[in-house]
């Protein structure tokens, strides 16, 4: 199976920062990585997929960028309501690993 | 509308069998991918399986093979996860969810609601 990296495991941030997490697979993967977005008690949503496309409805702040190995997931300026827990999942194969998620709060 | 609607919670004690549901509307249930993916208590997303109502084609984690069965019956847009034998560790949420693209596995844009699955004696 490949292995999906993400880091931090959590993260504090304030309202209007830029806040960035990472995704790092354990072989190429190419462009085949997604983002998702989990509030507590709700299935995930898609942000992003294949790296860097932004699902429709999905606010223009949430962006996406990276190949082969490395990713980044970018939220520009940090809103109330994007208090989540962000994975990342790749489908170059399967099973389709998800991140262990990384966990954003308010500070 | 497009949807995928799961089956109810369920409370099991350990060695019982399960069989939980996911029912596809509003698209074309043959021609997309279905997958399962399980979320233990605080943890995180595992991508347990996969299945192509279209034609029974289901791939499965090496994690979860032989652990659970995925099968689908398209005259009803339904797929289903069921184990033989639960235990106290398939306590978990599981979710259901299609990819965006027909035919292909590829991001999942559309989720069930989840089912609640607790095991215990």
């Amino acid at each position: 199976d490949i292995q999906m990296t993400q880091s931090p495991s959590s993260l504090s941030a304030s309202v209007g920062d830029r806040v960035t997490i990472t995704c790092q697979a354990s072989q190429d993967i190419s462009n085949y990585l997604n983002w998702y977005q989990q509030k507590p008690g709700k299935a995930p949503d898609l942000l992003i997929y294949d790296a860097s496309n932004l699902e429709t409805g999905v606010p223009s702040r949430f962006s996406g960028s990276g190949s082969g190995t490395d990713f980044t997931f970018t939220i520009s300026s940090l809103q109330p309501e994007d208090i989540a827990t962000y994975y990342c999942q790749h489908y170059d194969n399967l099973p389709g690993t998800f991140g262990q998620g990384t966990k954003l709060e308010i500070k | 509308e497009v949807q995928l609607v799961q089956s109810g919670a369920e409370v099991k004690k350990p060695g019982e069998s399960l069989k939980i549901s996911c029912k596809g509307s509003g698209y074309s249930f043959t021609n997309y991918w279905i997958g399962w993916v399980r979320q233990m208590p605080g943890k995180g997303l595992e991508w347990m399986g996969i299945i192509y109502p279209g034609d029974s084609d289901t791939r499965y984690s090496p994690s979860f093979q032989g652990q659970v069965t995925v099968s689908a019956d398209k005259s009803i847009s339904t797929a289903y996860l069921q184990w033989s034998s639960l235990k106290a560790s398939d306590t978990a949420m599981y979710y259901c969810a299609r990819p965006r693209i027909p035919a292909a596995v590829s991001a999942f844009d559309l989720w069930g609601q989840g089912t609640v699955v607790t095991v215990s004696s």
